[in-house]
């Protein structure tokens, strides 16, 4: 849905922790994510995506888990590092069509 | 090999003035995607355009605002006669010519901040 201009909601995890982050999509009609990191004063950055014919993808620490019974994606980050302190959006596309949605945010602080 | 590259970084303009962003796609990247992000929100499309054309504009307002993709050149998002409410930071992402891929990535650029005064 449309973001209202709430503050973002925050994660606070202790380093070397695990994280998960999650994210109700919006349509149920989507059929691809993507994971952005975006660090303060930068572009998104690709972190991991899935395709629904899957739910489960796992990359290098980051492992997606998608449930379309509910609209729900999660990132899980394992042995969390300060340098993973950041906003986290998921993304979800129709199709393989150009337009992507994205969620509203988390952002992650990573305490040492 | 470069990524997506914007300029300004940082833009800062009285209301009523003229504001431009450009943005330079990554090598071999024809197509280019406008966002609008305001603080503590998540990104909203704006502006799709391949070389010459404009996709998809359904997300930028029908007033004060223009995009292009010249054949040369960088993409430029124009915001004319500012007002307070312009202020944001605007991303620029890039993605390759179809290649027979369903998903096509999107790349981002660090975003141009823009602040009305």
């Amino acid at each position: 849905g449309e973001s209202v201009g709430l503050h973002l909601p925050t994660l606070s995890v202790q380093e070397g922790d695990n994280s998960i982050i999650n994210c109700a999509y919006s349509n149920s009609a989507s059929d691809y994510f993507i994971w952005y990191k975006q660090e303060s004063g930068k572009g998104p950055q690709f972190i991991i995506d899935i395709r629904s014919n899957m739910d489960k993808r796992q990359g290098q620490r980051v492992t997606v888990l998608l449930n379309k019974t509910v609209k729900h994606l999660s990132l899980q980050i394992a042995a969390t590092q300060p340098g993973d302190s950041a906003v986290y959006f998921c993304a979800e596309n129709i199709g393989g069509t150009y337009k992507y949605i994205f969620g509203t945010g988390t952002r992650l602080k990573v305490l040492a | 090999n470069a990524g997506v590259m914007q300029n300004p970084r940082h833009l800062v303009r009285r209301r009523g003035q003229e504001a431009r962003l450009r943005c330079s796609p990554m090598k071999g990247h024809s197509h280019v995607y406008w966002y609008r992000q305001l603080p503590e929100e998540g990104l909203k499309f704006m502006v799709y355009l391949q070389k010459e054309n404009i996709i998809d504009e359904s997300g930028m307002p029908k007033e004060r605002f223009s995009a292009e993709f010249p054949k040369e050149g960088p993409s430029i998002l124009r915001i004319q006669q500012v007002v307070r409410g312009d202020s944001a930071a605007y991303f620029c992402a890039s993605s390759p010519t179809a290649s027979g891929r369903l998903y096509n990535e999107q790349f981002f650029g660090p975003g141009t901040r823009l602040t009305v005064l």
